[in-house]
C-alpha cells in the first residue's frame, strides 16, 4: 500500500463547476498537508498548505484535513480554463522529514 | 526573484556516458533534493541534502551519485545511465523547517538510448 493515495484522473469538469480533488494516507505522523499545481512542462509549484487538521481558504481554493480519517481534499469554486493542470497533493511530518506526493490528479476545465 | 534553476532542459544521451544535471538555488536554503517523475509513480526522491557535505539517499537512489559542495549547488550524477533512468527529473530546496514552501526547478527531460 503507497503511503499515499491518490486517483489520478483525468477528470474533466465544464468551467464554473466546483472541483473536487482528494487524497488518502496512511502515516499518522504526518502533521503538514499541501497541494502542488503543476502545468505541462513545468515544475510543480505550492497552490495550499495546511498544518494539522481544518480547513484554508484562498480565494477561489479550499484546503480541507480530516487527520481522524486520514483524508485530505482541495476544492476549487468557479473553475476556469487556467485551472487545467495536475494537482498533487504532498504531506510531512515537519523540519527535515522528508515531503511524500501523491501521484497527481490531472484536472481539464473546458470552457 | 526567488528560484531554483536547472540545466540542461533537455538532454538526450547514450548508455554509459557520464552526464551531469546541475541544480542552483539562490534563497540561501539549506535542505535540497533530487526527484525524478514517471508516469503513474508520480514523484519519487533521489537524494536529498540538509546542508553542505550532508547528502542522504530518497527512495530510488540506485544509479545516482549526488555532491554538496557549496549551499547553493546540488549536481546530481549518473555515472553509467541506462535506459531506465529516462525520466522527468526535479531538484527542490526548502528552508527545512515546519510548513515551509518547497520550491522546484523547471525540470529536466533526459532520454537515455
Amino acid at each position: 500500500q503507497k503511503e499515499v493515495e491518490q486517483d489520478p484522473g483525468p477528470l474533466s469538469v465544464p468551467e464554473g463547476a466546483i472541483v473536487s480533488l482528494n487524497c488518502t494516507y496512511s502515516n499518522s505522523a504526518f502533521q503538514y498537508f499541501m497541494w502542488y499545481r503543476q502545468y505541462s512542462r513545468k515544475g510543480p509549484e505550492l497552490l495550499m498548505y495546511t498544518y494539522s487538521s481544518g480547513n484554508k481558504e484562498d480565494g477561489r481554493f479550499t484546503a480541507q484535513v480530516d487527520k481522524s480519517s486520514k483524508y485530505i481534499s482541495l476544492f476549487i469554486r468557479d473553475s476556469q480554463p487556467s485551472d487545467s493542470a495536475t494537482y498533487l497533493c504532498a504531506m510531512n511530518s515537519g523540519g527535515y522529514q522528508k515531503v511524500t506526493f501523491g501521484i497527481g490528479t490531472k484536472l481539464q476545465v473546458i470552457p | 526573484e526567488a528560484q531554483v534553476t536547472q540545466n540542461p532542459r533537455y538532454l538526450i544521451t547514450v548508455t554509459g556516458k557520464k552526464l551531469t544535471v546541475t541544480c542552483s538555488q539562490n534563497m540561501n536554503h539549506e535542505y535540497m533534493s533530487w526527484y525524478r517523475q514517471d508516469p503513474g509513480l508520480g514523484l519519487r526522491q533521489i537524494y536529498y541534502s540538509m546542508n553542505v557535505e550532508v547528502t542522504d539517499k530518497g527512495d530510488v537512489p540506485e544509479g545516482y551519485k549526488v555532491s554538496r559542495k557549496e549551499k547553493r549547488n546540488f549536481p546530481l550524477i549518473l555515472e553509467s545511465p541506462s535506459p531506465n533512468q529516462t525520466s522527468l527529473y526535479f531538484c527542490a530546496s526548502r528552508k527545512g523547517l515546519d510548513g515551509d514552501t518547497q520550491y522546484f526547478g523547471p525540470g529536466t527531460r533526459l532520454t537515455v538510448l
